[in-house]
């Protein structure tokens, strides 16, 4: 069973620090795995997809890393500002079932 | 604009009672599904649709009911027998070839027990 785990749970960073979240899987068949960002008591609004023949993607301040082999992805926030408070989630593509699974998500506060 | 709309945003349910989460979509999507996102947790599949009149299980399909008569709408009923039915409910849509495309996301809907 694929399991997805976020570490930190949460973070609280001043404005203007680039920072890293985690995002660990345990199976690495996987098709793809996504960045999503909600906001409170919102919808989820995908950020950056990478397909699993890929390495990262970027997308703005953004930048985000997949590595299959080890099951780990990152992403890199450059230059946070307050804006970007949010639940951060990832979620990975079974290649056996086409099913999405979620992490628990990281929340994120930047302070001005 | 393309989108996803949920109805209502806020619901609330007595006892015994059954009620349905509206999903729509006009963005010419094949697939579309239901989640349940519980406080602190990752989302949960309920069910999922990929083609009109055709529906599978997700991860925790009982105590809940669906039906894909045309291809812009999923309504998902809560039955009287989802025990514990309070939680935040999101419907989302994708292109059927999931692998190389994105999903995207309706605003939810709170379902609260009474």
């Amino acid at each position: 069973k694929q399991e997805v785990t976020q570490i930190p749970a949460a973070l609280s960073v001043p404005e203007g620090e680039n920072l890293v979240l985690n995002c660990s899987f345990t199976d690495s068949a996987i098709y793809n795995l996504q960045w999503f960002r909600q906001d409170p008591g919102k919808g989820l609004t995908s950020l950056l997809l990478i397909q699993s023949s890929q390495r990262e993607q970027t997308s703005g301040r953004l930048n985000a890393s997949l590595d299959k082999s080890s099951g780990r992805s990152t992403l890199y926030i450059a230059a946070s500002q307050p804006g970007d408070s949010a639940t951060y989630l990832c979620a990975v593509l079974k290649r056996s079932n086409y099913k999405l699974t979620f992490g628990k998500g990281t929340l994120l506060t930047v302070n001005p | 604009d393309g989108g996803i709309t949920q109805s209502p945003k806020y619901l609330f349910r007595k006892e015994g009672q059954n009620v349905t989460l509206s999903c729509e979509q006009n963005l010419n999507h094949d697939a579309m599904y239901w989640y349940r996102q519980d406080p602190g947790q990752g989302l949960r599949l309920i069910y999922y649709s990929q083609i009109v009149n055709d529906f599978q299980k997700g991860d925790i399909a009982e105590g809940y009911s669906v039906s894909r008569e045309k291809k812009e709408s999923f309504p998902l009923t809560v039955t009287s027998a989802q025990k514990n039915p309070t939680a935040f409910y999101l419907c989302a849509s994708s292109f059927q070839e999931l692998s190389g495309n994105t999903i995207y996301f309706g605003e939810g809907s709170w379902l609260t027990v009474v």
